[in-house]
């Protein structure tokens, strides 16, 4: 079984704050996907990394896969009371014609105004 | 496009009832997936298909059936609920399943099992 390791699970930071949140495992995943989910909604894509030490910049976060695509992280500067959510990372695996996505327990973000 | 639609937003069971979750998408894609979300324990996956007649299952499949007799459609059925069940239910596609592929989620199912 494939885990992956989010931390913090929880985070309460003020607007205008930077902030990490992590994602690690000890297995090898061909892709790295990040989610955001708003309550009472589902997950919706952020972003995709596929590279190892692939970096990637939407607005004011940036994704970095890890270089043995074993890990990533999700940074955000400045954050904003609109970037409140849960943060999902998702490791993707392909072995012939099956096809997982395992994903992280979630980071809970609360950003205070 | 409506993308993934669920039905019903909510549900309420007595344990050992049936019941048939439906999911539908309209943007033509082959892989379907199911998956429970549940408070400190993230989205597990309980059946995935990768086209219509094929379904295969996932981490935590024991007291679920699908079926894939379309493209569009992919009902997860409950034979006899269990309290256990309880639980947040996302169904999602994408295109082929490809794992750089972005996976579309509905808007859920929430169901209690009293």
């Amino acid at each position: 079984t494939q885990l992956l390791e989010q931390s913090p699970q929880f985070l309460s930071i003020q607007e205008g704050e930077n902030l990490t949140v992590y994602c690690n495992s000890s297995s090898v995943f061909s892709s790295l996907q990040w989610y955001r989910q708003e309550p009472g909604e589902g997950p919706v894509l952020l972003v995709t990394v596929v590279t190892g030490g692939e970096v990637k910049k939407l607005k004011r976060l940036t994704f970095q896969f890890g270089d043995a695509r074993k890990d990533s992280s999700l940074h955000i500067t400045a954050a904003q009371p609109g970037d409140t959510g849960l943060y999902l990372c998702a490791g993707g695996t392909r072995g012939g014609s099956n096809y997982k996505l395992t994903f992280g327990k979630g980071t809970l973000l609360t950003v205070n105004p | 496009n409506a993308g993934v639609t669920q039905t019903p937003k909510f549900q309420v069971l007595k344990t050992g009832q049936s019941m048939t979750l439906q999911c539908a998408q309209d943007m033509n894609h082959e892989y379907m997936s199911w998956y429970r979300q549940d408070p400190g324990m993230g989205l597990r996956l309980i059946h995935y298909s990768v086209g219509a007649g094929i379904t295969d299952q996932g981490e935590v499949p024991n007291g679920y059936n699908v079926s894939r007799s379309t493209t569009e459609d992919f009902p997860l059925r409950l034979l006899s609920a269990a309290p256990s069940q309880t639980s947040v239910y996302f169904c999602a596609s994408s295109y082929t399943g490809g794992s750089a592929e972005t996976q579309y989620f509905g808007p859920g199912t929430r169901l209690l099992v009293l």
